[in-house]
């Protein structure tokens, strides 16, 4: 089982819809961190958080340590939105644990 | 604007030769950070490095070989040992190595091997 597990795999969502993406993991962590990565590859930090809820723009992430799970949501999603969104922890070693991806599609 | 510089790229290399990838950042960051992505699967460190002239191996640094000899660049060499060098690779540096600053990433190589 992967220590950080991302779901769903794959979601296809209209423009305008709410979107979540989550996140569970089954170490412990000194922080949790959300990336999106565009077709081009480049990786871009959107949010790190160790605890609560952070909000940037249209993007939320809030995180539940006693749950180990962290949510992001994207609210009034754009065609613009569409990536893969990764999410990553920081170790006990203080390395980084990557999820998988979710690979996001906002149709128009 | 400070960042990483990842180059080339797109790398096509023929199999048996060794290839080297470049990461250069002007961020001041004493950590640095060699990825590779496979698809469907999350990244996989190969190596990082602390500080300049150290650097330590990741999960996955067989058939990889990096060098630290300055603090703003840190190159990646695919070396002939590596089975399966198909991949993409991103580099990343941090403030401070062993704490969870922030990371800035490079926009990867994508090497293909043939």
């Amino acid at each position: 089982k992967n220590e950080v597990e991302q779901s769903p795999q794959n979601l296809t969502a209209q423009e305008g819809e709410f979107i979540t993406i989550n996140c569970s993991y089954s170490v412990g962590i000194s922080a949790l961190h959300w990336l999106q990565q565009h077709p081009g590859g480049g990786i871009v930090s959107l949010f790190m958080l160790s605890s609560g809820k952070k909000k940037h723009g249209r993007l939320i992430a809030t995180i539940n340590i006693q749950e180990k799970h962290s949510s992001l949501h994207i609210t009034a999603s754009h065609p613009r939105d569409s990536a893969v969104y990764i999410c990553a922890v920081t170790g006990s070693n203080y390395q980084l644990i990557w999820g998988a991806g979710t690979k996001l599609i906002i149709k128009p | 604007d400070g960042g990483i510089t990842q180059s080339p790229k797109y790398l096509f290399r023929k199999e048996g030769q060794n290839v080297t990838l470049s990461c250069e950042q002007n961020l001041n960051h004493d950590a640095m950070y060699w990825y590779r992505q496979d698809p469907g699967q999350g990244l996989r460190l190969i190596y990082y490095s602390q500080i300049v002239n150290d650097f330590q191996k990741g999960d996955i640094a067989e058939g990889y070989s990096v060098s630290r000899e300055k603090k703003e660049s840190f190159p990646l060499t695919v070396t002939s040992a590596q089975k399966n060098p198909t991949a993409f690779y991103l580099c990343a540096s941090s403030i401070q190595g062993a704490i969870a600053y922030g990371y800035t990433f490079g926009s990867g190589t994508r090497l293909t091997v043939v």
